[in-house]
């Protein structure tokens, strides 16, 4: 699985965007870019993933460059509830009958300021 | 039922004594998980269970000994553990995949044991 490079802080204004972003140079064409966040003594969350296309779930965008080398990671409208770790995991897909490990790397601590 | 439960939520052992953490998910998924999270450090994978077979074992020290016992059920059993053991350990589980090669695996990740090894 490739690895993933982020800033290891960020703040943001409450009410503001959050823009989180990710490097990962070196993924393939077969690789997916997951986001998790883990709230402080929480398991981590699932919050979105993407393959080559910009995608959008109630949580958050996630927008993937054309050479998909890099990605961002949007919060619209962050609060205090989202102030947390932010993984961006790059893996392969899973074919049928396997399960595949998340490798997470160090995050973004995201602070969300009031 | 869409959740990840594990039990306890805290454990303080001593490091002559036996104990285990149960982790338990309803949600018909087959692969299921414990990663290991230090202070201040990202989750690290232990074990990977596929159709309750052990498919993965990250060279962990046999102090540490994984079971499943069905399909909603995980256990880590613990023996004559050290004081740097003590960690967050957490229980994660996924669906079986979709489409062949698809994304299907999101991890749904229980709140974590706190062990404490004095």
């Amino acid at each position: 699985d490739a690895k993933t490079t982020q800033p290891p802080s960020m703040d943001c204004a409450e009410g503001r965007a959050a823009n989180l972003p990710c490097n990962h140079s070196t993924i393939s064409g077969n690789e997916y870019v997951y986001w998790y966040r883990q709230i402080h003594s929480q398991g981590p969350q699932y919050i979105i993933h993407g393959l080559k296309n910009n995608e959008t779930n109630e949580m958050a965008s996630l927008i993937i460059t054309e050479d998909r080398k890099s990605s961002t990671l949007i919060l619209p409208h962050a609060t205090l509830r989202d102030t947390a770790v932010y993984y961006c995991i790059v893996r392969f897909g899973v074919s049928s009958g396997s399960a595949r490990q998340l490798t997470f790397g160090s995050g973004t601590q995201l602070t969300v300021l009031p | 039922d869409t959740e990840v439960t594990q039990t306890p939520k805290h454990l303080v052992m001593g490091m002559t004594n036996k104990k285990s953490l149960k982790c338990e998910q309803h949600m018909g998924h087959r692969a299921m998980y414990w990663y290991k999270q230090k202070a201040k450090k990202p989750p690290e994978l232990m074990f990977v269970y596929s159709y309750e077979k052990l498919s993965i074992n990250e060279s962990v020290p046999s102090r540490f000994s994984p079971e499943c016992p069905n399909s909603s059920l995980l256990n880590l059993h613990l023996h004559a553990l050290q004081p740097e053991d003590s960690a967050l350990y957490l229980c994660a589980s996924s669906p079986p995949p979709g489409l062949a090669g698809g994304p299907y695996n999101e991890q749904f990740f229980g709140p974590g044991t706190r062990l404490t090894v004095l």
